[in-house]
């Protein structure tokens, strides 16, 4: 199957900063979500994105799928953004969602 | 709000019990999902459902009961649980199942934590 890597594993931001996070397949893929999944467990939808770019107020994701990665943009990071970002992907017209192992940010006043 | 909710959002219960869990969605979705998510491992895809149709079991013990009355309902059943199946269960939906005109996108909820004394 699909293998689904994020990079880095950990990250810690002080509060205003910028940083991207990455996410890189294995093979060519129908599409891609990123989620946030906060502290009390819940996903929660940031993109879906197979292709090209998107922005959300102070979050942007660019897929380039021909490279076989997807990165995260979040700029004037918040202690709300804490949390866990997963990217996830569908591979061969299949139901089964691979997802990727995570980062874990951790924003600091 | 993701339109998905899932009850409860804790439970306790002891190896001899026998308990459920509840999904709902309010998106108008027709396929729904129970994943796992145990602590320092990736999310673990357990059963998908496709208007009411069981499409996969990802080779989950039988102590894990689904159930899927409609589209917008969908239960785990447990019973006889091990300790070790204590985790976070995640119930999601989509439009449609990925590659059958439908992007696959899902919608989770917010999951219910489950510990296994």
């Amino acid at each position: 199957g699909i293998q689904v890597e994020q990079s880095p594993p950990d990250l810690i931001l002080q509060e205003g900063a910028n940083s991207t996070l990455r996410c890189n397949f294995s093979d060519s893929v129908n599409n891609l979500q990123w989620f946030h999944q906060n502290p009390w467990g819940q996903l929660i939808n940031l993109f879906y994105i197979p292709s090209g770019t998107k922005q959300n107020g102070r979050l942007s994701a660019t897929t380039v799928a021909t490279e076989r990665y997807s990165l995260l943009y979040i700029s004037s990071s918040q202690t709300t953004d804490s949390g866990v970002y997963f990217c996830a992907t569908h591979s061969g017209g299949y139901q089964k969602v691979t997802f990727g192992t995570g980062t874990k940010l951790q924003v600091i006043p | 709000e993701t339109g998905v909710t899932q009850t409860p959002r804790h439970l306790v219960m002891g190896m001899t019990n026998k308990k459920s869990l509840k999904c709902e969605q309010h998106l108008g979705h027709n396929a729904m999902y129970w994943y796992k998510q145990s602590a320092k491992k990736p999310l673990e895809l357990m059963f998908v459902y496709n208007f009411k149709e069981q499409t996969e079991n990802n080779s989950v013990p039988s102590r894990f009961s689904p159930e899927c009355p409609n589209s917008s309902h969908l239960f785990l059943h447990l019973h006889t649980l091990q300790p070790e199946d204590s985790a976070l269960y995640l119930c999601a939906s989509s439009r449609g199942l990925a590659g059958v005109g439908n992007t696959g996108e899902l919608f989770f909820g917010e999951g219910s934590r489950l510990t296994v004394l």
